[in-house]
């Protein structure tokens, strides 16, 4: 099916683990977005990517690491998970001139 | 620094009537605006894009204004039905930036019967 797929859905991880997100899109979309959504802060932008080998901050880079080798695939990655990192995660990619299309996120809790 | 605000977190109204939602900003200058729909536990949904040039999108129920002026995107859903009920989320993309979006944090609908 075309679309936008996350995994896992739901983590739970320990302090000090490193954990990858994955995020795996069928539309060959040039760019494709990291969000992190928590109560009281909305949707924050943690990396985006224009292209494959193409990756640029957003505005809470910190603690995370992505890679997008290929157009369809953009990982991302805790490398040494902390508390304040619970959150839940959102992979998002859009066409020219659409709005963003979503996954479904993962709950990842740092335990 | 550059903020987005939405009207209230919560607002109930009731079946049959208009809801308004609203999204003011400071310190943007968008180059457009979108407004997206989230269900609990789900991601968000796009609705409606509007355009800095454009004061007024319509789709089926749902309306956008945006007047750059003011500063502030309405957001109408009318004869609205308890299946409207979600947290809408307007976001603001600015030019040059590489189609990133920045979000409100949301105003969660409520449609009573």
């Amino acid at each position: 099916d075309a679309g936008i797929t996350q995994s896992p859905r739901y983590k739970i991880t320990e302090t000090g683990r490193q954990v990858t997100l994955m995020c795996h899109q069928t539309w060959s979309h040039s760019y494709m977005f990291w969000y992190r959504q928590d109560l009281g802060h909305g949707l924050r932008l943690i990396y985006y990517s224009a292209a494959a080998d193409i990756t640029d901050k957003g505005e809470v880079p910190d603690g995370y690491v992505v890679s997008r080798s290929k157009t369809e695939n953009f990982p991302l990655t805790l490398e040494s998970a902390t508390r304040s990192q619970t959150s839940v995660y959102f992979c998002a990619t859009t066409r020219q001139g659409g709005g963003y299309t979503f996954g479904s996120g993962t709950r990842l809790t740092v335990v | 620094s550059q903020k987005i605000e939405q009207n209230s977190e919560a607002l109930n109204i009731q079946e049959g009537k208009t809801a308004t939602l609203t999204c003011n900003y400071t310190n943007y200058s968008p180059a457009y605006l979108q407004w997206y729909r989230q269900d609990p536990g789900r991601g968000p949904v796009f609705l409606l894009l509007i355009r800095e040039n454009e004061k007024e999108k319509r789709k089926e129920r749902l309306k956008v204004t945006f007047d750059t002026t003011l500063k502030q995107s309405l957001f109408h859903i009318t004869a609205s039905q308890p299946a409207d009920s979600a947290t809408y989320l307007c976001a603001l993309g600015r030019p040059g930036s590489a189609r990133q979006l920045t979000f409100g944090s949301g105003t969660q609908l409520t449609v009573l019967p």
